[in-house]
């Protein structure tokens, strides 16, 4: 089976600083890693996903994520973020013969100004 | 654009009053999802088409039933909501299975309060 935690279930940042929000992944197969944003009475929007290859990956935006498979882990960065960023963000996780999305229980992150 | 709309945005019903959300597609993909989603929780799966395949979630009640006409719509009913029925709808597409590598596209979802 697997799983997905995000550590924080809360981030607030000033605006322009940089913010990180971390995802751990439990999977016992190769797994496919996807970061959603929702911004208030909105969908779900892809920001990046991981499927192969090179362990960082850009998304939309201006965010990044690094896939790190010793530590299970595919933590959200960006290096100055706005009040627009201001959201709820989640990671998920999928593959191997789950093919459906396991999501973990979000991340809000609150840009202050 | 190609998308994915919900109709309607917002949804009022009674205790016990059927309803129906729509969702339709311009991606022309084969799978189509629907979830609900509470307050500050993640989207839970209720279930899937695979073109005209349906797949039920385990535990999703019986109360929940979904149509799917053709590749473009498809619809949530609810047969008998109760209070706690009320919560955010996502449609979400996906092209194909792939071993889950297919990422998701979501509608922006009905809101679904119960009277």
């Amino acid at each position: 089976a697997q799983s997905v935690t995000q550590l924080d279930s809360q981030v607030p940042v000033f605006e322009e600083a940089p913010v990180e929000l971390r995802c751990n992944y439990s999977s016992s197969v190769s797994v496919y890693l996807f970061w959603y944003v929702q911004y208030p009475n909105q969908g779900l929007q892809l920001l990046l996903k991981y499927l192969s290859g090179s362990t960082l990956v850009k998304g939309i935006n201006g965010f990044e994520a690094e896939f790190n498979k010793s530590q299970t882990s595919f933590h959200l960065r960006k290096p100055s973020v706005h009040i627009s960023d201001t959201a709820e963000y989640f990671c998920a996780v999928s593959g191997g013969s789950n093919y459906k999305l396991t999501f973990g229980k979000g991340t809000l992150l609150t840009v202050n100004p | 654009d190609a998308m994915v709309i919900q109709n309607p945005r917002y949804q009022v019903t009674q205790f016990g009053k059927p309803v129906t959300l729509s969702c339709s597609q311009t991606l022309n993909h084969n799978v189509m999802y629907w979830y609900q989603q509470k307050s500050s929780q993640a989207p839970k799966l209720l279930f899937h088409y695979y073109d005209k395949d349906f797949n039920n979630e385990a535990d999703t009640p019986d109360n929940f039933q979904s149509r799917r006409p053709n590749t473009s719509f498809c619809f949530l009913d609810i047969r008998s909501p109760g209070l706690g029925d009320a919560a955010m709808y996502l449609c979400a597409t996906s092209r194909d299975w792939q071993g889950g590598s297919q990422p998701q596209h979501f509608g922006d979802g009905t809101r679904l309060s119960i009277l």
